[in-house]
């Protein structure tokens, strides 16, 4: 079974990058890695998904290496809005035809002025 | 684009009873998830759907819970009896058809307590 490890919590100030590492072993090997931001008392929002290299969108960058073990969730320029529960999420391998879809323990940033 | 809708938002119950949560995904979507958050910790799959067919459900503890998607469409997930510890937020998703795509769309959740 894959196994997700996070840091349980992280600081940063406005206007600074952010980095959030998960690291996952024994996931497939084909399919996407995926991270979600959530807020209290509203279900995880997606953020970016990709599968290898370096995936840019309009919120955030995300840096897979190629032995796929980790991934880096990269929050340009953070604002105080930024301040939530960060998870990945990836799937641990065919089983029976289908991937086990594993949640991280998920990352809790906090955004100070 | 209507998002996923769950209700009840909150549930208050005592242990041993029984409780079912409803679930309407985004139209279209052939994927539903159901979820299980306990405070302070990542959402944990109870059960995959894909159209009427159960995907995964190895995370059920089907002594007590149940779900069922009905025509494809809407989805529902009861516990009976209810014990202390299924107190949790019990979130629900649904995705468009991709067996590698994890982009998944969550509604706002109902938050269960058991006393």
């Amino acid at each position: 079974l894959a196994k997700t490890t996070q840091p349980i919590s992280m600081d940063s100030y406005e206007g600074q990058e952010v980095n959030i590492t998960c690291s996952h072993n024994n996931i497939a090997t084909n399919d996407y890695i995926t991270w979600y931001q959530q807020f209290p008392s509203q279900g995880p929002r997606f953020i970016i998904q990709g599968y290898k290299t370096k995936v840019t969108n309009e919120v955030a960058s995300l840096f897979i290496p190629a032995d796929r073990k980790s991934s880096t969730l990269s929050l340009p320029r953070v604002s105080l809005s930024d301040t939530a529960v960060y998870y990945c999420l990836v799937g641990d391998g065919f089983s029976g035809g289908y991937n086990k879809l594993i949640f991280g323990a998920g990352t809790r940033l906090a955004v100070h002025p | 684009e209507a998002g996923v809708a769950q209700s009840p938002r909150y549930k208050i119950i005592e242990k041993r009873q029984s409780v079912a949560f409803w679930c309407n995904p985004i139209s279209g979507h052939a994927t539903l998830y159901w979820y299980q958050q306990i405070l302070g910790q990542g959402p944990k799959l109870l059960i995959q759907f894909q159209n009427n067919g159960v995907v995964d459900d190895s995370q059920l503890p089907k002594d007590r819970f149940s779900a069922e998607r009905l025509k494809g469409v809407d989805s529902t997930l009861k516990i009976q009896p209810a014990k202390l510890e299924d107190s949790a937020v019990y979130l629900c998703a649904s995705s468009l058809e991709s067996p590698t795509s994890y982009e998944q769309y969550f509604g706002p959740g109902t938050r269960l307590t058991v006393t």
